[in-house]
C-alpha cells in the first residue's frame, strides 16, 4: 500500500523559511516523479512543484519560483520542499503526491498545514 | 499555461440522479492522456478518479466515467450515491505545467 506522510508544517512569520518532508513507502520511490500540491483554506488545488524520477529536473509554479526548492533523497525515500521568503498567500495545506508518468497525481498524502502570519 | 474552467460551480442533486460535470480548457490539451479528474471530500486529501480522460483509477466504481478531447472534457456520475457528494477537480498537463480547474461541488439537493 502506498503511503505518503508529510511533516514539517507549522506557523512561520512572513519572510521566514520552512522545510517540508514527505516520507514515502509502499512503492519503488526511485521509479516515480514526485510533486507538491497546495490548497489554501477554503480554496482549490494549486500545483506547486515537481521533481523528475532521477531528480535532475525540477519544475515550479510561477507563484513560488525562486523561493521554493524541491528535492529528493532516494536513500531515505523522502521528498522535500524548502520554502523561503514565505508570504501570507503561501498559507495552505501542502500535499505530497506520487506522480504517474509525470502527468497526473495517483496517490496523495494527508497534507501538512503551513500558516504564514505575524 | 492551460487554464481549466469547470462548470457548474455547484451541482445540487438527489441520490440516484445523474451528474454531468464539465471541464473546458483555454487551449487544446495536446493528448487526452493529459487530463485527469479527482474527488475531494471535506477534511480529506484528493483522490484520483480518472486518468487519460476516460480510464478509471484502481478501485473506482464504474458509475464514474470520463470523456472528451481537445478543449472539452466531462465527468459523469451515473446514479449518484450518498458517498459521491464531494468536490471534483479536473487537472491537465501541458508545457511542463500542471493545472487544476477551480472545482465543482456536488451537493445533496
Amino acid at each position: 500500500e502506498v503511503q505518503l506522510l508529510e511533516s514539517g508544517g507549522g506557523l512561520v512569520q512572513p519572510g521566514g523559511s520552512l522545510r517540508l518532508s514527505c516520507a514515502a513507502s509502499g512503492f519503488t520511490f526511485t521509479n516515480y516523479a514526485m510533486s507538491w500540491v497546495r490548497q489554501a483554506p477554503g480554496k482549490g488545488l494549486e500545483w506547486v512543484s515537481l521533481i523528475s524520477v532521477s531528480g535532475d529536473r525540477t519544475y515550479y509554479a510561477d507563484s513560488v519560483k525562486g523561493r521554493f526548492t524541491i528535492s529528493r533523497d532516494t536513500s531515505k525515500n523522502t521528498l522535500y520542499l524548502q520554502m523561503s521568503s514565505l508570504r501570507a498567500d503561501d498559507t495552505a495545506i501542502y500535499y505530497c503526491a506520487k506522480t504517474m508518468a509525470t502527468i497526473y497525481f495517483d496517490s496523495w498524502g494527508q497534507g501538512t498545514l503551513v500558516t504564514v502570519s505575524s | 499555461e492551460i487554464v481549466l474552467t469547470q462548470s457548474p460551480g455547484t451541482l445540487s442533486l438527489s441520490p440516484g440522479e445523474r451528474a454531468t460535470l464539465s471541464c473546458r480548457a483555454s487551449q487544446s490539451v495536446s493528448s487526452s492522456m493529459y487530463l485527469a479528474w479527482y474527488q475531494q471530500k471535506p477534511g480529506q486529501a484528493p483522490r484520483l478518479l480518472i486518468s487519460g480522460a476516460s480510464s478509471r483509477a484502481s478501485g473506482i466504481p464504474d458509475r464514474f466515467s470520463g470523456s472528451g478531447s481537445g478543449t472539452d472534457f466531462s465527468l459523469t456520475i451515473n446514479r449518484v450515491e450518498p458517498e459521491d457528494f464531494a468536490v471534483y477537480y479536473c487537472q491537465a498537463y501541458g508545457a511542463s505545467r500542471w493545472t487544476f480547474g477551480q472545482g465543482t461541488k456536488v451537493e445533496i439537493k
